[in-house]
């Protein structure tokens, strides 16, 4: 089984600024991809950013990239020049092929809150 | 592109009552939906997978006699919530997956569905 870990509950940054946030991932797959997910105050779960383990290039999505870093079974997001916003819960996931099925597995999220 | 729709957003229930939540993918087709379940402050679980024109396949401790997942179309699931109880309130998601183009198994999901049973 995967999983899929988040260390930090919540986090603040500043407006203007930039934030990382971490995740940590366990598999024995090598095929596997990874997301972030971002769930506002809607709750909308809205795909930020995706990386194929295969590809050794940083997946980047304007304002939002991420660090993979594929030995260390790593892959935090960084967003840059923060914005309101970007406030919202964000989660990692790993999608694998277990047992013939393609399934997301989630992190607990991170809290994020842009402070103005 | 890649818009998935849930309806209703919100359903107030009496307790032993069923209640259905449609699942559409607006302007793609999807070969696999998803069902979630989430509590407060908490991450998504995955309650049951469906592929269209088959049964669902549902997670351990997931009753699927309580919880039927419907699979018509290549763009419509649905989730029935039957003889409702008041621990099923809960917030329930439903993803879609579009395959293949180049979208790398990309997964979008619904707005979702607040679920109050009284």
């Amino acid at each position: 089984a995967q999983t899929v870990t988040q260390s930090q509950p919540e986090m603040s940054v500043q407006e203007a600024e930039t934030v990382t946030l971490s995740c940590t991932y366990d598999t024995s797959e090598n095929n596997y991809y990874l997301f972030w997910y971002k769930q506002p105050p809607s709750r909308q779960m809205i795909l930020v950013i995706r990386q194929e383990a295969y590809k050794q290039q940083n997946a980047t999505e304007n304002r939002f990239s991420v660090n993979f870093q594929k030995a260390a079974k790593s892959f935090s997001l960084k967003i840059s020049d923060s914005q309101l916003g970007d406030t919202a819960m964000y989660f990692c996931a790993s999608l694998y092929s277990g047992a013939g099925s393609y399934q997301l597995t989630f992190g607990k999220g991170t809290k994020l809150s842009v402070i103005p | 592109g890649a818009v998935v729709s849930q309806h209703p957003s919100r359903v107030i229930c009496k307790s032993g009552t069923s209640v259905k939540i449609e699942c559409r993918s607006l302007d793609f087709q999807a070969t696999t939906m998803f069902w979630y379940r989430q509590f407060p402050k908490q991450s998504l679980m995955l309650m049951a997978t469906s592929n269209e024109g088959s049964k669902a396949t549902y997670e351990q401790g997931v009753e699927k006699d309580k919880f039927l997942i419907n699979h018509a179309s290549l763009t419509l699931s649905t989730l029935t919530v039957t003889s409702a109880h008041p621990e099923d309130s809960s917030f329930y998601i439903c993803s879609a997956r579009r395959w293949g183009g180049g979208h790398s198994y990309e997964q979008y999901f619904g707005p979702g569905t607040r679920l109050t049973v009284t």
